[in-house]
């Protein structure tokens, strides 16, 4: 089956700094999701995103189809910002249909 | 648009009780799944319906669980005798249709003592 691997596991970043976060899969993927899960469990949804770029404020994804990978972007970065971001590709076809998760980024941004 | 709910959103057990979390999806969406959560870990699939049909499930879905969606709305999860292994957040989603964005809802957190 397809695997998904998220890089880097753990990053610290000041307020206001900016980073990127990568998300590889082993296959071809029709529509990649980008979740933030916050301290209490929630994964709430950033992006669905097939290809190309899309943009929310401050945040920003990319996914490059053809190579197998895709980037989350986090400029001028808050607090609120903290937790685990999970990428994860769809498998669906007949009586299949599920997400993939890759093992997550935990970020934390110190004041 | 009311978003997933999970009810309940803790349960604490003792080993070999009998547990149920219920799942509430989004009201149009038809396709409805379960995930579980361990520490440090993303969320793995468990089961999927659309509608009332449970369509596919998990290898870690073992014999003592169980899930049912009547009517194609609210879902269950049963877990039968517990184990401390059972220990995680179980997390539904929603979707409206197979290649349209799962919503996920806040999750059940199951603690076995």
């Amino acid at each position: 089956g397809i695997q998904v691997e998220q890089s880097p596991p753990d990053l610290i970043l000041q307020e206001g700094a900016n980073s990127t976060l990568r998300c590889n899969f082993s296959d071809s993927v029709n529509n990649l999701q980008w979740f933030h899960q916050n301290p209490w469990g929630q994964l709430i949804n950033l992006f669905y995103i097939p290809s190309g770029t899309k943009q929310n404020g401050r945040l920003s994804a990319t996914t490059v189809a053809t190579e197998r990978y895709s980037l989350l972007y986090i400029s001028s970065s808050q607090t609120t910002d903290s937790g685990v971001y999970f990428c994860a590709a769809p498998v669906y076809g007949g009586a299949t249909n599920k997400l993939i998760f890759g093992t997550g980024t935990l970020l934390a941004v110190q004041p | 648009d009311t978003g997933v709910s999970q009810n309940p959103r803790h349960k604490i057990t003792k080993r070999g009780q009998n547990v149920t979390f219920r799942c509430d999806p989004i009201s149009e969406h038809n396709r409805l799944y379960w995930y579980r959560q361990t520490l440090g870990q993303g969320p793995e699939f468990l089961t999927y319906f659309q509608n009332e049909a449970q369509l596919e499930k998990s290898r870690l879905l073992s014999d003592r669980f169980s899930a049912e969606r009547p009517k194609g709305s609210f879902s269950t999860l049963e877990i039968q005798r517990t184990e401390q292994g059972d220990s995680a957040m179980y997390l539904c989603a929603s979707s409206f249709s197979a290649i349209n964005a799962q919503y996920f809802g806040p999750g059940t957190r199951l603690t076995v003592t």
